[in-house]
């Protein structure tokens, strides 16, 4: 049973400090990493990928992987109310192009305070 | 350019019944995935079609099912349903890539709400 796990929240944090998000996966075998964000009642919408151990930046966006110990995180700078929402990670088997399906966490509630 | 379109958006149904969601895609993503969320589970795989065939099924009971057609269109049905059906059930395209530089990215639709009484 392949499993995602990520802290509930909610994850308070005040306007323009670091958001720290972490999740953990339990199958060796992924290969592909997503942040997702959902606002409520809403769609998720992708952030940002990562399939290589180390850092990848986008923006005010940094995912980190780090496959010896299962770990990916997402850090969001200088936070926003507006990035206020739930952050869910998604783990897949494949590299691209498989026919795998996402294995998500439940999310974390991440709210930013003015 | 258009994005996932689902519909309906909001269905009432009663146990028992059965219900059919339809899905267009992006235009140009062949692969078709649909996902249900619930507060208890989060987001749960269904299944994933790609040119007309299932790829690869979640762990769903028989009465959940689906189909793709020739233009990428897909439709899920639920049969005899029951109150643990009710959920938020999205749809995701994607364009399969080969290799990792596409990561085959998911974008998903509004979703279709569904509540069983």
């Amino acid at each position: 049973q392949k499993e995602v796990e990520q802290n509930s929240g909610p994850l308070s944090v005040p306007e323009g400090a670091i958001a720290s998000l972490n999740c953990t996966y339990s199958d060796r075998g992924s290969q592909s990493f997503f942040w997702y964000r959902q606002y409520s009642g809403k769609s998720p919408e992708l952030i940002m990928f990562i399939y290589s151990n180390g850092d990848k930046e986008d923006g005010r966006f940094t995912a980190q992987l780090n496959k010896a110990s299962q770990y990916v995180s997402l850090l969001i700078r200088d936070s926003q109310p507006s990035d206020s929402a739930t952050y869910l990670c998604a783990v897949r088997e494949g590299s691209g192009g498989g026919a795998d399906g996402l294995t998500f966490g439940k999310g974390t509630h991440l709210i930013i305070q003015p | 350019k258009a994005g996932v379109t689902q519909t309906p958006r909001y269905l009432i149904k009663t146990r028992g019944q059965q219900v059919t969601l339809s899905c267009s895609p992006i235009s140009g993503h062949r692969s078709v995935s649909w996902y249900q969320q619930t507060p208890g589970q989060g987001l749960q795989f269904l299944f994933e079609y790609f040119s007309e065939t299932q790829r690869n099924k979640g762990n769903f009971p028989g009465r959940f099912s689906g189909r793709q057609f020739s233009n990428s269109r897909s439709e899920m049905n639920v049969s005899t349903l029951e109150l643990g059906d009710s959920a938020l059930y999205l749809c995701a395209s994607s364009l399969v890539r080969r290799g990792r530089s596409g990561a085959n990215v998911l974008t998903f639709g509004a979703g279709s709400r569904l509540t069983v009484l």
